[in-house]
């Protein structure tokens, strides 16, 4: 079965610096897609990034890059020059085929603390 | 454009009652998935509807259920609560069927919490 392994369970930075958010993740299949969800305190998950198992390219977007790579199965998040409103938890999640869909499987989560 | 809209927000019940969460997803959204989050075990998938039938199920017991309606709101119902029950409950819209071609957008969530 598919797993995410978030290593992270929490992080701790003063404002500015850069941090980065580890995803290992296992699955058999040789389609799949990734995803990064944040969930700041209000609960709701915010949807950052979705990218399928074939396009390797790295992304950036503002001051958060992502990093894929197949070799290693990892999918990390970085954030540079972080900012106190970062604060939140970030979550790693895999797509799982179930009956002709598909469910996301996340990760535990890596709980991020942007210090002024 | 509304976001996916949880009611209620809060809910707190006793042990062996039954409970009714509901999810009005994004206007046009066809799709509506269920999640439970906990600290325990993090973010489980429970059930996806589609067009007002479940496509996906998770490994949750029967006393979890859910359905969809016409207009795409869904509803899922957690019958004979147990302490275990209480949690997070994160309803996500999608404009499809699956992942694949589609983002999942999640609501605020119902916090419930069985004493």
């Amino acid at each position: 079965a598919q797993k995410v392994t978030q290593a992270q369970t929490e992080i701790s930075v003063v404002e500015k610096e850069d941090v980065t958010l580890d995803c290992v993740y296992e699955t058999r299949d040789t389609t799949y897609y990734l995803f990064w969800y944040k969930q700041p305190p209000s609960g709701e998950l915010v949807f950052l990034i979705r990218r399928n198992s074939f396009d390797e390219q790295n992304e950036i977007s503002g001051r958060y890059s992502w990093n894929f790579q197949k070799s290693t199965s990892s999918f990390n998040f970085t954030i540079t020059a972080s900012q106190v409103v970062d604060s939140a938890v970030y979550f790693c999640a895999l797509s799982e085929p179930q009956g002709g869909s598909e469910k996301l499987v996340f990760g535990k989560g890596t709980k991020l603390t942007v210090n002024p | 454009k509304a976001g996916v809209t949880q009611t209620p927000r809060y809910l707190i019940k006793t042990r062996g009652q039954q409970v009714t969460l509901s999810c009005s997803p994004i206007s046009g959204h066809r799709s509506v998935s269920w999640y439970q989050q906990t600290p325990g075990q993090g973010l489980q998938f429970l059930f996806e509807y589609f067009s007002e039938t479940q496509r996906n199920k998770g490994n949750f017991p029967g006393r979890f259920s859910g359905r969809q309606f016409s207009n795409s709101r869904s509803e899922m119902n957690v019958s004979t609560l147990e302490l275990g029950d209480s949690a997070l409950y994160l309803c996500a819209s999608s404009l499809g069927w699956g992942l694949r071609n589609t983002e999942a957008f999640f609501g605020q969530g119902t916090r419930l919490t069985v004493v």
